[in-house]
């Protein structure tokens, strides 16, 4: 049963540059939600995405913006990096919408600009 | 809007040693918990869980957690530690409004000494 994968591992960008991770959910889960999590910080929620539509949203700017394709799969797009983009970006996954539903996350992606 | 707080950013405990790491939450309905545990370089892996019922909720690895209502309370325990436990521990909320915005506390660093 293959967990959450996320690719690239590791990502080096430079200031101004677009960037694209992505993500593979649990096997048998429908709903993706981002998270940033900063150096030392707890993680940060991003965006969630169910039935291929964006469903909740946290205090990002527009800059992040992502997609859910129909086989589950998400991606998460960077706009115009800035230093403060550089963080180690979780993708979680779980089945439906519930509160209580229990998030299962990948290894991340770790996103330096430089 | 729901809040997290882990009040120790260290905790250090000999091996054999019972453990507890601390958190205490806000929320606006009813809570539903979470505890994760971050090895270095990895992403988040889930622990255990309180829903509703039973205010002691155990999981993985011998971790159990209380859930305490009149003290917005939810710390994380282990009757004995091992080396191996030394990672960096989360506490989550969510509540049972629709959406799955979970907040991540701050973490809190275990570290367990032979």
């Amino acid at each position: 049963d293959a967990g959450v994968t996320q690719s690239p591992t590791h990502l080096i960008k430079t200031r101004g540059q677009q960037v694209t991770l992505r993500c593979s959910p649990k096997s048998g889960h429908d709903t993706v939600s981002w998270y940033q999590q900063a150096l030392g910080q707890g993680p940060q929620f991003i965006f969630q995405y169910y039935e291929e539509e964006e469903r909740q949203r946290g205090n990002f700017p527009d800059r992040f913006s992502g997609h859910q394709f129909p086989n589950y799969s998400s991606e998460l797009n960077v706009n115009a990096l800035l230093l403060g983009d550089s963080a180690l970006y979780l993708c979680a996954s779980s089945l439906g919408l519930a509160n209580s539903d229990t998030q299962y996350f990948g290894p991340g992606t770790r996103l330096t600009v430089l | 809007a729901q809040s997290v707080a882990q009040p120790e950013d260290q905790v250090n405990v000999a091996e054999g040693n019972p453990l507890t790491v601390k958190c205490t939450y806000s929320v606006s309905g009813n809570p539903y918990l979470f505890w994760y545990v971050q090895y270095p370089n990895r992403g988040l892996q889930f622990l255990l869980k309180y829903i509703t019922g039973d205010n002691l909720v155990k999981g993985s690895y011998g971790f159990e957690a209380e859930f305490n209502k009149s003290q917005t309370s939810f710390h994380l325990k282990k009757p004995s530690a091992l080396v191996s436990d030394s990672a960096l521990y989360f506490c989550a909320v969510s509540d049972d409004n629709y959406g799955q915005n979970f907040v991540f506390g701050p973490g809190t660093r275990l570290s367990v000494l032979p």
